[in-house]
Formats: structure tokens, sequence, C-alpha cells
């Protein structure tokens, strides 16, 4: 089954203490991509990844780091948390950004306390 | 940089047709996509208009217009399913990377 997997789904953590968001697709996508997702905001852009060692900064990079070392992984790093990260994220993948369509996964509610 | 806006509830009745407006600022784009999004699911895609003009799928429509900054998501024949947050998106002009309205919320009353 094509799809996108997150983990993990849910975490709660403390202010300062690094963590890490897997994201897996095996569809073959070459393009990968982070969210952010609060109430009234819709969907931020956080970071993108057009292909291995390709990435590139979305609309709120602030507090994140990604790394993409093989094509079908693309991680979500949080060095030092903070509360404002709170949030519901979201990756997802896509084979071709002409066609304006974008794989989601699950999502992953993490709570920084 | 990228500005879309949406109305953030509207509410229609089993069967009826309703359409979801996506209005935007934009220095340029590739295309206008829309986005279903179920309480506590992921978003998954409906439809993407490239050019100008209706695309039709099923149920659901979508309608561009580049030279009024405007595009809209048609549903018709509601079901009670359809109840969910829509989002309108862009892929900014030279760039890979996607911008999502603030997202509308549909509810279906029976």
């Amino acid at each position: 089954e094509a799809q996108v997997t997150q983990n993990p789904r849910y975490l709660i953590t403390v202010t300062g203490k690094k963590l890490t968001v897997t994201c897996s697709q095996n569809m073959n996508h070459e393009y990968m991509s982070w969210y952010r997702q609060d109430p009234g905001l819709g969907l931020r852009q956080i970071y993108y990844s057009m292909n291995v060692e390709v990435t590139d900064k979305g609309d709120v990079p602030e507090g994140y780091k990604v790394s993409r070392k093989e094509k079908r992984n693309f991680p979500l790093i949080l060095e030092s948390p903070s509360p404002n990260q709170t949030s519901l994220y979201f990756c997802a993948s896509s084979l071709r950004t002409a066609t304006g369509e974008l794989f989601f996964g699950e999502g992953s509610r993490l709570t920084v306390l | 940089g990228q500005s879309l806006e949406q109305p953030s509830e509207v509410t229609a009745v089993e069967g009826a047709i309703v359409q979801i407006n996506c209005t935007y600022q934009t220095s340029g784009f590739y295309g206008l996509s829309w986005y279903q999004q179920h309480d506590g699911g992921a978003p998954t895609f409906l439809s993407y208009n490239g050019l100008d003009g209706l695309e039709e799928t099923g149920r659901f429509s979508s309608f561009l217009s580049r030279s009024d900054s405007y595009g809209y998501l048609l549903l018709q024949e509601l079901q009670m399913k359809d109840s969910a947050s829509y989002f309108c998106a862009v892929r900014a002009l030279g760039g890979q990377n996607f911008v999502f309205g603030p997202g509308t919320r549909l509810s279906v009353l029976p």
C-alpha cells in the first residue's frame, strides 16, 4: 500500500530535550516536505526536499532541522524544543509537484511542556 | 510572497450545493490545489487547476481565474461525509514550497 508513515504519532516532551520525528514514504517520490498545523493558520511549510541531499527552507523553518540522506526518509529534528513548537506536524511527499498533489502522512501531535 | 484567504466556516444541508472560495494575493504561482481534511485525519488531495477554468471530478469541481485572483471549490449533492475542513494551496512560482490557506470548515446538516 502506497503511504507516508510518520513516527511517533503522539509525543509529550519537555523544553530543550532533542527529538526527531521520522517520515518515510514507499512511493519513490523525490519531493518531501514538512508542515505544522495550528488552529486558524492552516498548514505552514517548515522545510522541503527536492531529492537526496537537497533541502530548502519553507515559511517557518526556525527551530527545526531536516536531513535527506535516503530518498524514502525525511526526518524532522527539533534540537531544543520550546512550547511554541507544540503543534500537529505533517509530512508529505509528491511524485511531481507540477501536479499540485501532495500525499500526507497521518500526522504527529507534539506537545512541549 | 503568497497570501491566501478563505471563509472560516460554511454550513449547508444534505443534497445542496456549496461553493468554498479562495482569494489570493501572490506574486505568482503554478496552480491552485484543494485538499480535504476530516477531524483527526490527514489532508487528502481533491483537485488541481493549473490553468484558468473549471476542473470536474465527480461531485467536486474546482475553478481558477488568475485575472480575478480567485478560485473556488464546488461541492454538489452534499453528503454528511463531506463535513470536513477544506484548504486551498499554491506552489510559489520559481520555487517548490507550497502555501496553504487557513482552511474552511464545512458542516453538512441533515
